[in-house]
């Protein structure tokens, strides 16, 4: 079946610094992406939507500026985290669709991202 | 708007018993339903999908869910609990196609005892 791969599985970066995390689609093109957050025992929190080749729509309340979403590629989006924070820390999950999927919605294994 | 609701954050059942783990929508358009499952530090599995198909879908895992347009529901089960199962299982819908976005209920942990 389809498969979302993340990449890293877990980054400690400091305080103040940019971390970059990337969702690969292995064996379909992912025409949309999607980047959620998920903090401790509570449910995903939809980030952005990108599709490729087109600027990311950030959901109400996410800081673009913050979590600068990249599409550049069918197969590759980018998440960076910009002058990262302790309270940015969390579960970052990628999920990706395309023609490819059938339409089914893959999700990555997730990054733990912690800043310290 | 869509939204989930999912009734119980934590089940627990014996190992071998029924599975039951509720899910209810609010959708303006027909939905697309999924059902995730979440292992401890892991991304998500798909278990199973509604697409306006039939009305019972089956999964992986021995799970299945019926939708119930009259009742607002796709409740997941299960006849036999396994100590494998242990997870935090998602209901979720997404509108106007399977490839929109997803809004995610709360998750429920489940929990599976000997």
């Amino acid at each position: 079946g389809a498969v979302v791969s993340q990449h890293p599985s877990r980054v400690i970066c400091k305080s103040g610094t940019s971390v970059k995390i990337e969702c690969r689609s292995l064996d379909f093109q992912a025409t949309t992406m999607f980047w959620y957050r998920q903090f401790p025992k509570q449910s995903l929190m939809l980030m952005a939507t990108s599709n490729e080749g087109s600027k990311a729509t950030y959901e109400q309340g996410v800081e673009k500026d913050k979590f600068l979403i990249n599409h550049a590629s069918l197969t590759l989006s980018t998440l960076t985290v910009t002058s990262a924070h302790p309270e940015d820390s969390s579960f970052y999950i990628c999920s990706a669709t395309g023609g490819g999927s059938g339409n089914t919605i893959y999700f990555g294994e997730g990054s733990w991202l912690t800043v310290v | 708007a869509q939204s989930v609701t999912q009734l119980g954050s934590h089940v627990s059942v014996s190992e071998g018993a029924l599975v039951l783990l509720r899910c209810n929508y609010s959708s303006s358009v027909p939905p697309y339903l999924f059902w995730y499952v979440q292992y401890p530090n892991q991304g998500l599995q798909l278990l199973l999908k509604y697409t306006s198909a039939a009305t019972l879908v089956k999964g992986i895992n021995g799970f299945e869910a019926e939708f119930k347009k009259s009742e607002t529901s796709f409740h997941l089960t299960k006849p036999s609990a396994h100590m494998r199962d242990a997870a935090e299982y998602f209901c979720a819908v997404s509108e106007g196609g399977g490839g929109n976005k997803l809004t995610f209920g709360t998750g429920t942990q489940l929990k599976v005892e000997l």
